[in-house]
């Protein structure tokens, strides 16, 4: 099947600084990928549309001067942590539609991030 | 946007029995339906899935029925093992390709 990668898998940072998570889809081409937020036992939360070529579109709630989305290319989107604070501790999950007629969504790894 | 909920949050079931979870959702556009099972700290894993034109759909130990009236879709896992054990997520795909998650259910097979 498709394969979506992230990194790094962990990181560890200090409060006031910014993070930056890479996605990738190894083998296809995504117009689209997905940001998601999962902290401990809770459910996926979908942040934002990453759309190649496009500015990102967020969901509600969701702050875009914080949370900064890149999509310059069909294989690689990225999410900027900027000024991390340990509440943004958490695990990032990216996904990416496979093209075609069955649209189906891949994710990547996770990072797990922890600001200190 | 969707909202979907899931219930029951957590499930106990001893090995050999079935076990289901349901979802509701909230946007009657909403086309495709996807279950993942999720183990700790790593991604989810697509289990099964139904499409908005089919009542129902199985796969072994595990079928989806799909109530599209009623806005509501469930996860059926007959013989359970323990290796079934996990939180399952249910989810539901916006027209816009978006996809929003129930609640998750950390399901527990006791051998």
């Amino acid at each position: 099947g498709a394969v979506v990668s992230q990194h790094p898998s962990w990181v560890i940072c200090k409060s006031g600084t910014s993070v930056k998570i890479e996605c990738r889809s190894l083998d296809f081409q995504a117009t689209t990928m997905f940001w998601y937020r999962q902290f401990p036992k809770q459910s996926l939360m979908l942040m934002a549309t990453s759309n190649e070529g496009s500015k990102a579109t967020y969901e509600q709630g969701v702050e875009k001067d914080k949370f900064l989305i890149n999509h310059a290319s069909l294989t690689l989107s990225t999410l900027t942590v900027t000024s991390a604070h340990p509440e943004d501790s958490s695990f990032y999950i990216c996904s990416a539609n496979y093209p075609g007629t069955l649209v189906e969504q891949y994710f990547g790894p996770g990072t797990r991030l922890t600001v200190t | 946007g969707e909202n979907v909920e899931q219930h029951p949050s957590t499930l106990s079931v001893q090995e050999g029995d079935s076990a289901v979870i349901k979802c509701t959702y909230s946007d009657s556009a909403s086309n495709y339906f996807p279950w993942y099972k999720q183990e700790l700290g790593k991604r989810p894993q697509l289990i099964i899935d139904i499409r908005s034109n089919v009542g129902e759909k199985k796969d072994q130990r595990i079928a989806v029925t799909l109530n599209k009236t009623a806005k509501h879709f469930s996860l059926h896992i007959t013989e359970t093992q323990p290796e079934d054990s996990a939180v399952y997520f249910c989810a539901a795909r916006s027209p816009g390709n978006q996809f929003y998650f129930g609640t998750g259910t950390s399901l527990t097979v006791i051998p």
